[in-house]
């Protein structure tokens, strides 16, 4: 099965900076890497997603980069914002189909 | 508007009494699940229904079991709720049980087992 490992599980910025978060996953046939944001008393929201077909995707301040031979994909969070703040996971897919193995997650706390 | 709408958004159940969560979506998807995510950890999934076929993960526990009468509605029942079922419930769903059917969750139902 897949294991997706998430790094780090806490995160500190300061407004304005850059906040990186990196996975690894196991299982070589993954195709698809999304990841989701969670505010404090919500659901996960998908807030970004990147297919095996492309090394990189941006978003607004938003980037995801994915190395498919080293089988890890990172998140890039620029010129940050304290409604940046919240929990990201990142996920891959548990052999076919959508059944995602989520990351343990990362707290993102941005400072004013 | 909520897509996926969970209901009630807090719950507080006795050790051992049955307790039913709800989800509804507008959606119109294929597939729904149901996760578990306890404080602080991934959301864990417990089981889905592709249309009206349903998906038992392994390690989901016999005390959970899941309905879905129709398209927009699905339901969690917990037959005989213990302390370490205290956790968010979350629903989800997708248009397709492929990765080219991104997941939409609902905001969740807190239950807490007394």
């Amino acid at each position: 099965g897949e294991n997706v490992e998430q790094h780090p599980s806490t995160l500190s910025v300061q407004e304005g900076d850059s906040a990186v978060i990196k996975c690894t996953y196991s299982d070589s046939a993954s195709n698809y890497f999304p990841w989701y944001k969670q505010e404090l008393g919500k659901g996960p929201q998908l807030i970004i997603d990147i297919r095996s077909n492309v090394g990189e995707k941006k978003d607004q301040r938003i980037a995801v980069t994915l190395n498919k031979t080293a089988k890890h994909f990172s998140l890039h969070i620029t010129e940050t914002q304290p409604e940046d703040s919240a929990v990201y996971f990142c996920a891959a897919p548990r052999a076919a189909g959508n059944k995602l193995t989520f990351g343990g997650g990362t707290r993102v706390l941005v400072k004013p | 508007d909520a897509m996926v709408i969970q209901n009630p958004r807090y719950q507080v159940t006795q050790f051992g009494k049955p307790v039913t969560l709800s989800c509804s979506q507008t959606l119109n998807h294929n597939v729904m699940y149901w996760y578990q995510q306890k404080s602080s950890q991934a959301p864990k999934l417990l089981f889905h229904y592709y249309d009206k076929d349903f998906n038992n993960e392994a390690d989901t526990p016999d005390n959970f079991q899941s309905r879905r009468p129709n398209t927009s509605f699905c339901f969690l029942d917990i037959r005989s709720p213990g302390r370490g079922d205290a956790a968010m419930y979350l629903c989800a769903t997708s248009r397709e049980g492929t990765d080219n059917s991104p997941l939409h969750f609902g905001n969740g139902t807190r239950l807490t087992v007394t």
